[in-house]
């Protein structure tokens, strides 16, 4: 089984900072996928990021980087110069190769203050 | 239009009552999936369905059955709703080719409260 440990249930960051949401998972699984959803105060779910346990290099998309440390078995979400549309639920979620079955962790409300 | 739908997107029912949550689909997909959402406690599986003739339980299936109508169309009932069912339920897709790095896309999500 997997599990995903989100230990930051809110954060307060100011506006243009860098924020790091933390992620550790824990599985017996060799191959496996770790995402970040961002949930908005409207609560529709939105990809933000994926990092394979495989993929040598973090991902990067756009503001969003994924710090993968694989043997701390750790997956934190960067964001670069924060916007306050930015202010939202931010999940981490995982799933083995072959079986789509995403755990998720509680969650961290970021909230960006001007 | 959006790709993944739900309806009705709020709901309030009694206890007791026969509830079902319709999700529809124009992205092709063959994978769906069936979520929860409480707060404090993270989206949790509650059904999923690999085509339309799997059918497989997730992490908290008591209380809950589906139907996959078609590729497109995956329901979820609630046969006899209760209070702890009130949440946040979501749909989601996502195509079937393998590997972990298929996306899931959700849909808006159905707020239920059962009084």
């Amino acid at each position: 089984a997997q599990k995903i440990t989100q230990t930051q249930p809110g954060m307060f960051v100011q506006e243009k900072e860098a924020v790091t949401l933390d992620c550790t998972y824990d599985t017996s699984d060799q191959s496996y996928g770790l995402f970040w959803y961002k949930q908005p105060s409207s609560g529709e779910m939105i990809f933000l990021i994926y990092q394979g346990s495989y993929d040598e290099q973090n991902a990067t998309e756009g503001r969003y980087s994924l710090n993968f440390q694989k043997a701390r078995k750790s997956a934190n979400l960067v964001i670069s110069a924060s916007q306050l549309g930015d202010s939202a639920m931010y999940f981490c979620a995982m799933t083995p190769f072959g079986n789509e079955k995403l755990t998720f962790g509680t969650g961290t409300r970021l909230t960006i203050i001007p | 239009d959006a790709d993944v739908t739900q309806t009705p997107r709020n709901r309030i029912t009694k206890t007791g009552k026969r509830i079902m949550l319709e999700c529809s689909q124009t992205k092709g997909h063959d994978r769906m999936y069936w979520y929860r959402q409480d707060p404090g406690l993270g989206l949790r599986l509650i059904y999923y369905s690999f085509d339309v003739k799997d059918i497989n339980k997730g992490e908290i299936s008591d209380g809950y059955s589906v139907s996959r109508q078609a590729q497109a169309k995956f329901s979820l009932s609630l046969e006899s709703a209760i209070p702890n069912q009130t949440a946040l339920y979501f749909c989601a897709t996502s195509d079937l080719s393998g590997g972990a790095e298929n996306e899931q896309f959700f849909g808006p999500g159905t707020r239920l409260t059962v009084l």
